[in-house]
């Protein structure tokens, strides 16, 4: 079974701060990593996508890779109530010709002004 | 307008009855998929399609079937609906270019579905 794990929170951190959201995966074949996040009620909404071992930095946000660990990461900073809501790791799950996504079931964020 | 759309947001039905969930995409994208998403699940893919003659079962896929009827739409229908395929359906999209390369997905408003 392939699987995705992240800690469902909720994760507080009062505004400003650093937010930091993590994930483990279980298929080493997996190559394609992507954080959305999710307000309550509404659609998943992508944040940012890695492919590569290392930090990537798209304003706010910071996405970790390390394949070695089976470990993605997205860091948050300065962390405003704008951010409160789910955020899910899904990774790509190499089956042949057609890979799809598996989705970890979420952690809540909530920031606290 | 919206890139993924779906018909209807809220629905109520009852046991046992037949129901059909429509999505619309005017993304141009390939391919589409069919997720349900229950509190403390996560996501899980239902049912998805590459292209009009590409049918393929997720990993929950009984008691649902789907119709590919154009590349810019994807119905999912509850043949006999029972009340724990009560959730929130989301259909999703992505371009179908980026061969080995799992692509973004972008999602629809959902669907929140009740069967009593």
């Amino acid at each position: 079974q392939k699987e995705v794990e992240q800690n469902s929170g909720p994760l507080s951190v009062p505004e400003g701060a650093i937010a930091s959201l993590n994930c483990t995966y279980s298929d080493r074949g997996s190559q394609s990593f992507f954080w959305y996040r999710q307000y309550s009620g509404k659609s998943p909404e992508l944040i940012m996508f890695i492919y590569s071992n290392g930090d990537k930095e798209d304003g706010r946000f910071t996405a970790q890779l390390n394949k070695a660990s089976q470990y993605v990461s997205l860091l948050i900073r300065d962390s405003q109530p704008s951010d409160s809501a789910t955020y899910l790791c899904a990774v790509e799950a190499y089956g042949g010709a057609t890979n799809k996504l598996i989705f970890g079931t979420g952690t809540l964020l909530a920031v606290q002004p | 307008d919206a890139d993924v759309t779906q018909t209807p947001r809220n629905r109520i039905t009852k046991t046992g009855k037949r129901i059909m969930l429509e999505c619309s995409q005017t993304k141009g994208h390939d391919r589409m998929y069919w997720y349900r998403q229950d509190p403390g699940l996560g996501l899980r893919l239902i049912y998805y399609s590459f292209d009009v003659k590409d049918i393929n079962k997720g990993e929950i896929s009984d008691g649902y079937s789907v119709s590919r009827q154009a590349q810019a739409k994807f119905s999912l229908s509850l043949e006999s609906a029972i009340p724990n395929q009560t959730a929130l359906y989301f259909c999703a999209t992505s371009e179908g270019t980026s061969g080995r390369v799992q692509e973004t997905q972008y999602f629809g408003p959902g669907t929140r579905l009740l069967v009593l």
